[in-house]
């Protein structure tokens, strides 16, 4: 099983700044990586797949990069709305699909 | 539009079953591999189970293989999670998530997913 890491738990950013989120593969692969974006009280939300490439309808502003153990998504100037838990997800080996445990992103 | 609407939910005591169903519509159903997907109050994503589009090829995780089994009618277009032998620790929202792509075995990422359905097991 692929184990999958996200750091940090948090990150306190202010409107405008930009966040840099990570995770971290307990094996190696290529690019077999989404991400999602979770607000309170509503289903998870497909941003990345395939480690950098943009879903449908997802703000430039939102770029993923990486390979091998470590990736990274990039939120370039934070919006009101991006505010919300992010988690990342393998899809190299499986089963099982493995998620990270998230990062809250906060008002700063 | 794609729309997935997961419904069954509910308190059961532990050791009780129970049956989620997940109503799709707006994309040709049978051609895509399904998921169940579950978060825990507070906490994070697991995924749970997948099956093929064609219902032929079924996965589970281990914390629940031998007491959920996940099954699809593709004539109604709807997808089912038969969940017996339930424990306290399988309290969450159950969330079913459509595979991106047709055709496919699953395994790959979830676009989209449905609101979810509260299962609460607890005496």
């Amino acid at each position: 099983e692929i184990v999958m890491t996200q750091s940090p738990a948090t990150l306190s950013v202010s409107p405008g700044e930009r966040a840099t989120l990570s995770c971290r593969a307990s094996q190696s692969f290529s690019s077999n990586l989404a991400w999602y974006q979770q607000k309170p009280g509503q289903a998870p939300r497909l941003l990345i797949y395939g480690a950098s490439t943009r879903a449908t309808g997802i703000p430039a502003r939102f770029s993923g990069s990486g390979s091998g153990t470590e990736f990274t998504l990039t939120i370039s100037s934070l919006q009101s709305e991006d505010f919300a838990v992010y988690y990342c997800q393998q899809y190299n080996n499986w089963p099982p699909l493995t998620f990270g445990g998230g990062t809250k992103v906060e008002i700063k | 539009e794609v729309q997935l609407v997961e419904s069954g939910g509910g308190l059961v005591q532990p050791g009780g079953s129970l049956r989620l169903s997940c109503a799709a519509s707006g994309f040709t159903f049978s051609s895509y591999a399904m998921n169940w997907v579950r978060q825990a109050p507070g906490k994070g994503l697991e995924w749970v189970s997948a099956i093929s589009g064609s219902g032929g090829s079924t996965y589970y995780a281990d914390s629940v293989k031998g007491r959920f089994t996940i099954s699809r009618d593709n004539s109604k277009t709807t997808l089912y999670l038969q969940m017996n032998s339930l424990r306290a620790e399988d309290t969450a929202v159950y969330y079913c998530a459509k595979d991106p792509k047709p055709m496919l075995q699953g395994g790959n990422w979830f676009d989209p997913w449905g609101q979810g359905t509260l299962v609460t097991v607890s005496s």
